[in-house]
């Protein structure tokens, strides 16, 4: 079974901070995404990865694909209360087209 | 244009009941996959639709079911409710069939509480 871990479960740090989110797996994906929700609303689609060492950037957040594509990281940079929200990272598996999400991480940003 | 409609926004049922829940994808989108989201289990894969055929389906019991109509609008349906089936659904809807480079696009959920 595929699974993915995000860490930490819950974040919440003053406006204008740095932080990084982890998304973890013992497993190998075809390409990782990230996603943002807010509350009542479905989740948001940030960014897809697919080559394993790609960095993408979005403004002041950051995305990795790890070099074995088994894991990722979200790193924002002077963090705003616009960012607060539930920051889920799902996997595409080799086998299957099935799409796992991860339980997320669920940031706030304080003003 | 218009988003992915999931009706309706909330529902409140009591426990043996069935629930029909309904999901109108982008225009032009075939795709149509549900998804339960919990606290405690995240986001979970109910099942996808493509082109009126069911294509892969998660580890739910046979409680759930899903349909694809031919304008690829989906319906869900929860027979005998359990007080554990309470959750926000979500679908979303895409282009083509889920894979490593689809892009979702999800609805805002219909929330579902049993009693």
């Amino acid at each position: 079974t595929q699974l993915l871990e995000q860490s930490p479960q819950f974040l919440s740090i003053q406006e204008g901070e740095n932080l990084t989110v982890y998304c973890n797996s013992s497993s190998v994906f075809s390409s990782l995404q990230w996603y943002r929700q807010e509350p009542g609303e479905g989740p948001v689609l940030l960014v897809t990865v697919v080559t394993g060492g790609e960095v993408k950037k979005l403004k002041r957040l950051t995305f990795q694909f790890g070099d074995a594509r088994k894991d990722s990281s979200l790193h924002i940079t002077a963090a705003q209360p616009g960012d607060t929200g539930l920051y889920l990272c799902a996997g595409a598996g080799n086998r299957d087209d099935k799409i796992i999400f991860g339980k997320g991480t669920r940031l706030h940003i304080l003003p | 244009k218009a988003g992915v409609t999931q009706t309706p926004r909330y529902l409140i049922k009591t426990r043996g009941q069935q629930v029909t829940l309904s999901c109108s994808p982008i225009s032009g989108h075939r795709s149509v996959s549900w998804y339960q989201q919990t606290p405690g289990q995240g986001l979970q894969f109910l099942f996808e639709y493509f082109s009126e055929t069911q294509r892969n389906k998660g580890n739910f019991p046979g409680r759930f079911s899903g349909r694809q109509f031919s304008n690829s609008r989906s319906e869900m349906n929860v027979s005998t409710l359990e007080l554990g089936d309470s959750a926000l659904y979500l679908c979303a809807s895409s282009l083509g069939v889920l894979g490593a480079n689809t892009e979702a696009f999800f609805g805002q959920g219909t929330r579902l509480t049993v009693v």
